[in-house]
């Protein structure tokens, strides 16, 4: 069973500032399944990038994912005000049981 | 516009039961896989259960095998979640999602607002 660790476990920006979100599986995650969803306060998560590095309807083109095999990052070139929230990334390669990592709060500096 | 609203949430006793629904509306419901999630106050998502277009095929945490069961009822666009033998640690909100359309097993497209599950004596 494939473990997702996300670092930092809260990172602490500016708007303007660029943000950089990691992602690592214990073992290779296939065809790069790898999922990354944004989550703001009382609200359901939503998805912002799928396949590793396609965005989903509707996520700015601010979002962007790269990496492959056991290594995954989300970046945000340009913080907006509204970009402040919690991450998740998670595995979806095969068939389930899915894996989620434990998240990445992004706060305002 | 793809809804998914969750119900059946609330207090239960330790050792109790309960059955969360998932209506679904906006998609063709019978072409998707669907989830169930949890998120435990103040921690991440947790996988709980999947279920296959026709009801088929399910898969389950480790940690909520054998006491829950995920079925669907596509005439009616319902998911259901049915729970025993609840714990204080399957205290969370729960989720449903559904899965990206296309038959395969893929990421999470849309999920519903989640229903709170309590478990205290």
């Amino acid at each position: 069973e494939i473990v997702l660790t996300q670092s930092p476990g809260t990172l602490s920006l500016s708007p303007g500032e660029r943000a950089t979100l990691s992602c690592r599986a214990s073992q290779s995650v296939s065809s790069n399944s790898l999922a990354w969803y944004q989550q703001k306060p009382g609200q359901a998560p939503r998805l912002l990038i799928y396949g590793a590095s396609n965005r989903a309807a509707g996520s700015p083109d601010r979002f962007s994912g790269s990496g492959s095999g056991t290594d995954f990052t989300l970046t945000i070139s340009r913080l907006e005000p509204e970009d402040f929230a919690v991450y998740h990334c998670q595995q979806y390669g095969g068939s389930p049981p899915y894996a989620f990592g434990q998240g990445t709060k992004l706060d305002i500096k | 516009e793809v809804q998914l609203v969750e119900s059946g949430g609330g207090l239960v006793q330790p050792g109790g039961s309960l059955r969360l629904s998932c209506a679904a509306s906006g998609f063709t419901f019978s072409s998707c896989a669907m989830h169930w999630v949890r998120q435990a106050p103040g921690q991440g998502l947790e996988y709980v259960s999947s279920i296959s277009t026709d009801g088929g095929v399910t898969f389950y945490a480790n940690s909520v095998k054998g006491r829950f069961t995920v079925s669907r009822d596509n005439s009616k666009s319902m998911l259901y979640l049915q729970m025993g033998s609840l714990r204080s640690d399957d205290m969370a909100v729960y989720y449903c999602a559904r899965d990206s359309p296309g038959g395969g097993w893929t990421y999470l497209d849309y999920w519903g607002q989640g229903t709170l599950v309590t478990v205290s004596s």
